[in-house]
């Protein structure tokens, strides 16, 4: 069974620093998927980056990038030079190729201070 | 209007009440899909929708009730709901299938529904 884990409910960031929000996943599926998603607080879902399990390079979506490592199961996403405005929840989600469910983590709420 | 759009934005109703949440794309897709989304839960898959054709139940009860009557319109019907399914519904779109295997997921801005 899929299963997404984000281990960090909060963080909190300096603006103009990067971060990094952790993701790792548990497949037994050969391919498959990852997403990130970020949520503001006014509900919607808006997609950010996508990485497929054989794209050999990571993702990169202007100052999204997203740390691919396999034989990790790991899919972090790094924000890089934090704006006000990245202040939200952010949520990683996985599909297995030929299934059109996506299976979300429990997310993690990024704050950015000023 | 582009995108998802989804109405009402917030909805409170009693137990006995019957209502609808309605959600709809302007982004020529095929697939429908209905979230929910709880306090400290992760998103739970409701139903997927291709073709207007149900493809996924992911063991709602029958209090709500979905219906696609095209590929542009999804509609999810509430009765005798309770305070438990109080949460943020999400409507999604993306394309039927999509070979590079991305297949994003739009998303509406949601329903956020309280049962008193």
């Amino acid at each position: 069974a899929q299963k997404i884990t984000q281990t960090q409910p909060g963080m909190f960031v300096q603006e103009k620093e990067a971060v990094t929000l952790d993701c790792t996943y548990d497949t037994s599926d050969q391919s498959y998927g990852l997403f990130w998603y970020k949520q503001p607080s006014s509900g919607e879902m808006i997609f950010l980056i996508y990485q497929g399990s054989y794209d050999e390079q990571n993702a990169t979506e202007g100052r999204y990038s997203l740390n691919f490592q396999k034989a990790r199961k790991s899919a972090n996403l790094v924000i890089s030079a934090s704006q006000l405005g990245d202040s939200a929840m952010y949520f990683c989600a996985m599909r297995e190729r030929g299934a059109q469910k996506l299976v979300f983590g429990q997310g993690t709420r990024l704050t950015i201070n000023p | 209007e582009t995108g998802v759009t989804q109405t009402p934005r917030h909805l409170v109703m009693g137990m006995t009440n019957k209502k609808s949440l309605k959600c709809e794309q302007h982004l020529g897709h095929n697939a429908m899909y209905w979230y929910k989304q709880s306090a400290k839960k992760p998103l739970e898959l409701m139903f997927v929708y291709n073709f207007k054709e149900q493809t996924e139940n992911n063991s709602v009860p029958s209090r709500f009730s979905p219906e696609c009557p095209n590929s542009s319109h999804l509609f999810l019907h509430l009765h005798t709901l309770q305070p438990e399914d109080s949460a943020l519904y999400l409507c999604a779109s993306s394309p039927s299938r999509d070979s590079s295997g991305a297949n994003v997921l739009t998303f509406g801005a949601g329903s956020r529904l309280t049962v008193l």
